[in-house]
């Protein structure tokens, strides 16, 4: 079964460090995600990205926030100064299309982020 | 904003009753999609609806979106220690604009 593969599993920063989530997505999929979920708490979206660039992108994803796909396969996100709020596992997703059936979102396993 | 209203929050019931998760949207509709997540897990997508009216089983799951398309449920019959986690329903307005997700339903079954 495809997946979706994201490193690190699992990071620890200080605060004002920057941060590079990686992603590689499914190798056929056009669409790409990346949603947070604090702990406890529902997944938010973030923003998606279709054709090298941002489709959609939510109010948590502010100027500290962009996303990047740099080679064709790997799938970035990067936030440039971190906050203690930040912390939380950032999850991304791909879809094939957007047709009913094709829409349905494939997650990774998913990085911990923890903020100090 | 669009907004996906779940409830309830957590539900505690013993092995073998019923569960329900209810979804709301402040927005009709164009489909809603159900996610499971196990706990430490991520989000495993159920199924999706897409007709008003729509009711769809897997199982022990059944799965109902409304006539307005603006509220979905998900039942379990019978629930087994294997249906613990949080189940998501997400909403998505447009064919192809972003999913919202609810709250949640954490459901822990007691054997």
């Amino acid at each position: 079964e495809p997946e979706v593969t994201q490193t690190p599993s699992h990071q620890v920063t200080q605060m004002g460090q920057e941060v590079i989530l990686r992603c590689v997505p499914i190798s056929n999929h056009l669409y790409f995600y990346w949603y947070r979920q604090i702990l406890g708490q529902k997944v938010e979206f973030l923003v998606s990205f279709y054709n090298n660039e941002i489709s959609e992108k939510s109010e948590i994803f502010d100027d500290q926030f962009s996303v990047e796909r740099p080679d064709g396969s790997n799938f970035t996100l990067k936030i440039r100064s971190t906050k203690l709020e930040d912390s939380a596992m950032y999850f991304c997703a791909s879809i094939f299309g957007r047709t009913s059936g094709a829409n349905v979102l494939t997650f990774g396993a998913g990085s911990r982020l923890t903020v100090l | 904003g669009q907004q996906v209203m779940q409830i309830p929050q957590y539900q505690h019931v013993q092995e073998g009753e019923d569960f329900t998760t209810y979804c709301n949207s402040s927005t009709t509709l164009s489909n809603i999609q159900w996610y499971k997540q196990r706990p430490g897990g991520h989000p495993v997508f159920l199924i999706q609806l897409v007709k008003s009216g729509e009711v769809k089983k897997q199982k022990r799951l059944t799965f109902q979106f409304g006539e307005a398309k603006k509220n979905s449920s998900l039942h379990i019959t019978a629930t087994q220690t294997t249906d613990v986690g949080t189940y998501f329903c997400a909403g998505q307005r447009n064919q192809g604009g972003k999913l919202i997700f609810g709250q949640g339903t954490e459901l822990s079954v007691k054997p």
